[in-house]
């Protein structure tokens, strides 16, 4: 069955630093990958997709990913954090018809 | 309408009760999901819907969990006889069509408490 896994449980960052949130996948073919971020006691925003084409995604609130099937990975960058981005971020791939997700990764950031 | 709806947003309920949480769908959303999702993990599929059509159940956790959607737009998942560890945020989904290319947009959730 088709997965994700996000190697990261907790990150802090300061301020205007860079970030980089990894995902690996395992999927045959080309996968439906996402990421969401989920703040607290809210629901799932979606931050960007991939499905196929260009394998760097812009999405929203300066988000980008990168798709590398030689890494199985698709990593989530942001080059400048800011403080509203502490939340929970969560990796997913579509798996017969349902996304799965991966265990997610916290954000803290410190000003 | 706009947005994924669920009602309630917040429910306690007492063991061995029943209960029933609501997910109205993006209208003409066709695929509708629900998810648990427990303190501090990530959302773990339960079940999904392609209209009235329950396609997979596999999820569930046991026969206590039944989900419907008789009319193919408003969703009911009912938990009879909770039991403490169904204590979770249970997130409904839904997408135009049902691969989800066009995304899954998610409601606020329901959390529900068994004490």
């Amino acid at each position: 069955a088709q997965s994700v896994t996000q190697p990261d449980i907790h990150i802090t960052v300061s301020e205007g630093a860079s970030l980089e949130l990894r995902c690996n996948y395992s999927y045959g073919a080309t996968p439906y990958l996402f990421w969401y971020v989920q703040s607290p006691g809210q629901g799932l925003q979606l931050l960007l997709k991939y499905f196929s084409g260009d394998t760097l995604v812009q999405g929203i609130k300066g988000f980008e990913a990168e798709f590398k099937r030689s890494q199985s990975s698709f990593n989530l960058r942001k080059p400048s954090v800011h403080w509203s981005d502490a939340a929970e971020y969560f990796c997913a791939v579509v798996s017969t018809d349902k996304l799965i997700f991966g265990t997610g990764t916290r954000l803290q950031v410190f000003p | 309408g706009a947005g994924v709806s669920q009602s309630p947003r917040y429910k306690v309920a007492k063991r061995g009760q029943d209960v029933a949480l609501r997910c109205d769908p993006i209208s003409g959303h066709v695929s509708l999901f629900w998810y648990q999702q427990a303190l501090g993990q990530g959302p773990e599929f339960l079940t999904y819907f392609q209209n009235e059509a329950q396609l997979d159940k596999s999820g569930l956790p046991s026969d206590r969990f039944f989900a419907e959607r008789p009319e193919g737009s408003v969703s009911t998942l009912k938990i009879q006889r909770t039991q403490q560890e169904d204590s979770a945020v249970y997130l409904c989904a839904s997408s135009l069509a049902g691969r989800g290319t066009e995304g899954y947009t998610f409601g606020s959730g329901t959390r529900l408490t068994v004490v």
